[in-house]
């Protein structure tokens, strides 16, 4: 069974970076895509960016956040991360990381199958 | 892509059927279209993908549909547990442009 479990501070003053790992467990983080998305009752769902990584990584980020966004992983521990920088009170919100089952040989999509439970972050000094 | 869901809520009663729809701002393909189902306080849950395909333990009264710019979900018998947030998701991959997922906002259906 594949879990996948946020976890990172739950409050991050203005200007500063947010970090948050997932880690996930019953799947290899290799050659599988991930994906960060965020919940907020402003913005609802958005997408932040997804990470892939196969011996090489690619990564694509929501091209609203790109300039602030860093996706990571680190296959050692099946883990993969987010950092978002310079963040205000508009990155508030539930972080939740997430399956992404994109078939990079077909170009199927089965959708983001697997999510982790969420984490609220709150940005305030 | 923009994504449009109606209605923003709908009320209906166990046993009835439910229809929501979800409506693109341009063309997409069927491929990368899901439907989720969120409850309070919890992560969406995938329905559908491939705009028509159940996820893994969906029940069979969940079923999707549409082409082009306009989706359906049709819950063909309500249950209680049925209740909850629905949204439409495309996945916005195409040869030569950086794939951008978006969400619509939601549809609610409550218990009338």
């Amino acid at each position: 069974q594949v879990q996948l479990q946020e976890s990172g501070p739950g409050l991050v003053k203005p200007s500063e970076t947010l970090s948050l790992t997932c880690t996930v467990s019953g799947d290899s983080i290799k050659n599988n895509f991930w994906s960060w998305i965020r919940q907020s009752p402003e913005k609802g769902l958005e997408w932040i960016g997804y990470i892939y990584n196969s011996g090489t990584t690619n990564y694509q980020y929501n091209p609203s956040l790109k300039s602030r966004v860093t996706i990571s992983v680190d296959t050692s521990k099946n883990q993969f991360s987010l950092k978002l920088s310079s963040v205000t009170a508009a990155d508030t919100a539930v972080y939740y990381c997430a399956r992404d089952q994109y078939d990079i040989l077909t170009g199927a999509w089965y959708g983001l199958d697997v999510w982790g439970q969420g984490t609220t972050v709150t940005v305030s000094s | 892509i923009v994504l449009t869901q109606s209605p923003g809520t709908l009320s209906l009663s166990p046993g009835q059927r439910a229809t929501l729809s979800c409506r693109a701002s341009q063309s997409i393909s069927t491929t990368y279209l899901a439907w989720y189902q969120q409850k309070p306080g919890q992560a969406p849950r995938l329905l559908i993908y491939g705009a028509s395909s159940r996820a893994t333990g969906i029940p069979d009264r969940f079923s999707g549909s549409g082409s082009g710019t306009d989706f359906t979900l049709t819950i063909s018998r309500l249950e209680p547990e049925d209740f909850a947030v629905y949204y439409c998701q495309q996945c916005g991959r195409s040869p030569g442009r950086s794939p951008l997922y978006t969400f619509g906002q939601g549809t609610k259906l409550e218990i009338e």
